[in-house]
């Protein structure tokens, strides 16, 4: 089966300009996360969702930051202005979102993110 | 908060050798699931082993195997006949109730290099 798409791979913008990433999940995945790997660090979850809806957006730097996810299928994250501190991987993952038959809850597969370079 | 802690940044092996790496980590739940992932240079996120807090049977997969040890909150990877495609940074992680929620906690990572 297809894994996570992302795109674009790498990004470079200058800082206070606004960029967008895209995520085309699994199919049939009901949760989708992003998550923002800093170098060095382990990444740290944006924001989560379930179907169409939130779950999780503690993280979220919202005065700059947003992320919609529309039919609860592809999902895009934007950044508008970007700081210089926002270089990071921007990585999506996408779930079930439910355990299997088995009781087991079930894996999250990532994508090759998309590497974000502010100057 | 959970917390996930990984005290080794970096660690290297020679091929066909063993390798164990570090993981600690911090919660108040009693039931929780633990990971091992590996992100090549490609950057991609692979699953490597899962543990089920529940299980005291220590998780194998292959050339992979954990050290579980639920009252010192420690979880540990073991690499068995390290190979060169094994190079990567390892990162532990937590998952934590409700599981319909599937957040992932991650540690800092380790940094393996599998030197010929």
């Amino acid at each position: 089966e297809a894994g996570v798409a992302q795109s674009p791979r790498y990004k470079i913008i200058e800082k206070r300009q606004s960029v967008a990433f895209w995520c085309n999940p699994i199919s049939g995945h009901a949760t989708l996360y992003w998550y923002q790997q800093i170098l060095g660090q382990g990444p740290k979850l944006l924001i989560q969702f379930q179907n169409n809806g939130v779950v999780d957006d503690s993280q979220l730097p919202k005065d700059r930051f947003s992320a919609e996810r529309l039919k609860g299928v592809d999902s895009t994250l934007k950044i508008q202005p970007a700081k210089l501190e926002d270089s990071a991987v921007y990585l999506c993952a996408s779930s079930l979102g439910r355990q299997n038959r088995l009781g087991k809850n079930t894996e999250a597969f990532f994508g090759q993110g998309t590497r974000l370079t502010v100057v | 908060a959970q917390t996930v802690t990984q005290s080794q940044p970096e660690m290297s092996v020679q091929e066909a050798e063993t390798v164990t790496l570090s993981c600690t980590y911090d919660t108040s739940e009693n039931n929780y699931y633990l990971f091992w992932y590996k992100q090549p240079p490609s950057r991609q996120m692979i699953l490597v082993i899962r543990q089920e807090a529940y299980k005291q049977q220590n998780a194998t997969e292959n050339r992979f195997s954990v050290n579980f040890q639920k009252a010192a909150k420690s979880f540990s990877l073991k690499i068995s006949d390290s190979q060169l495609g094994d190079t990567a940074m390892y990162f532990c992680a937590f998952m934590k109730p409700p599981f319909n929620t599937d957040k992932l906690i991650f540690g800092t990572g380790t940094r393996l290099q599998v030197f010929p």
